[in-house]
């Protein structure tokens, strides 16, 4: 079945730990996006690839890094995690960066 | 700065109309889009307006005013399952979408 997925559904972790949040689309869309939602606020965009081999940082990246090695797959690192990145984190793709976002079921993240 | 807004919270009877407003000011406009999301779930797209008037999808349709910045969600028959939150996002000038914090709409019997 055509998509995305995420791993894992649900985390908690201990803060200064490292944690990498997978993400993987198959339809070959070029674009993918990592989002945070938090209660009260907008989506708010972390970090993006317009295409394979290349990345962008959105509105709140500090704190994160991420990787485009293929088209498929788009990983969202936070190297030292911090309380303050307890959020739930999508990630949404497209097929270029004017077309509809679509999105992953989300990963819950707990930073304590 | 980039701003989207929309009302946090909104009560409707089942079988009834609802109109969600959002009006926004964006670094340039690329389109202006509205995402359904259900609570413990992922934005699913609704649709997609980037000139002015009305699209219509079955029960749902959008409007847009690019002069006025403003746009609506109107949701008719309401049903017990459209309770859920409506998201506005605009793109911008970089094809980045800018999100409204969303409006929960309660659906009552």
């Amino acid at each position: 079945i055509a998509g995305i997925t995420q791993a894992p559904t649900s985390q908690i972790l201990a803060a200064g730990r490292r944690m990498t949040l997978r993400c993987t689309q198959d339809m070959r869309h070029n674009a993918m996006y990592w989002y945070r939602q938090d209660l009260g606020l907008g989506l708010r965009l972390i970090h993006y690839s317009n295409t394979a081999g290349t990345t962008g940082k959105g509105e709140v990246p500090d704190g994160y890094s991420v990787s485009r090695a293929n088209t498929d797959d788009f990983p969202l690192t936070l190297a030292s995690a911090v309380p303050s990145q307890t959020s739930v984190y999508f990630c949404a793709s497209s097929e270029t960066v004017t077309d509809t976002q679509y999105f992953g079921p989300g990963t819950r993240l707990t930073v304590l | 700065g980039q701003n989207i807004d929309q009302p946090t919270e909104m009560t409707a009877t089942e079988g009834a109309i609802v109109q969600i407003n959002c009006t926004y000011q964006t670094s340039g406009f690329n389109g202006l889009f509205w995402y359904q999301q259900h609570a413990g779930e992922a934005p699913t797209f609704l649709s997609y307006n980037v000139l002015d008037g009305l699209e219509e999808k079955g029960r749902f349709s959008s409007f847009l005013s690019r002069s006025k910045g403003y746009s609506y969600l109107l949701l008719k028959e309401l049903q017990m399952k459209d309770s859920a939150s409506y998201l506005c996002a605009v793109s911008d000038s970089n094809y980045q979408l800018i999100w409204g914090a969303g409006t929960k709409l309660i659906i009552k019997p």
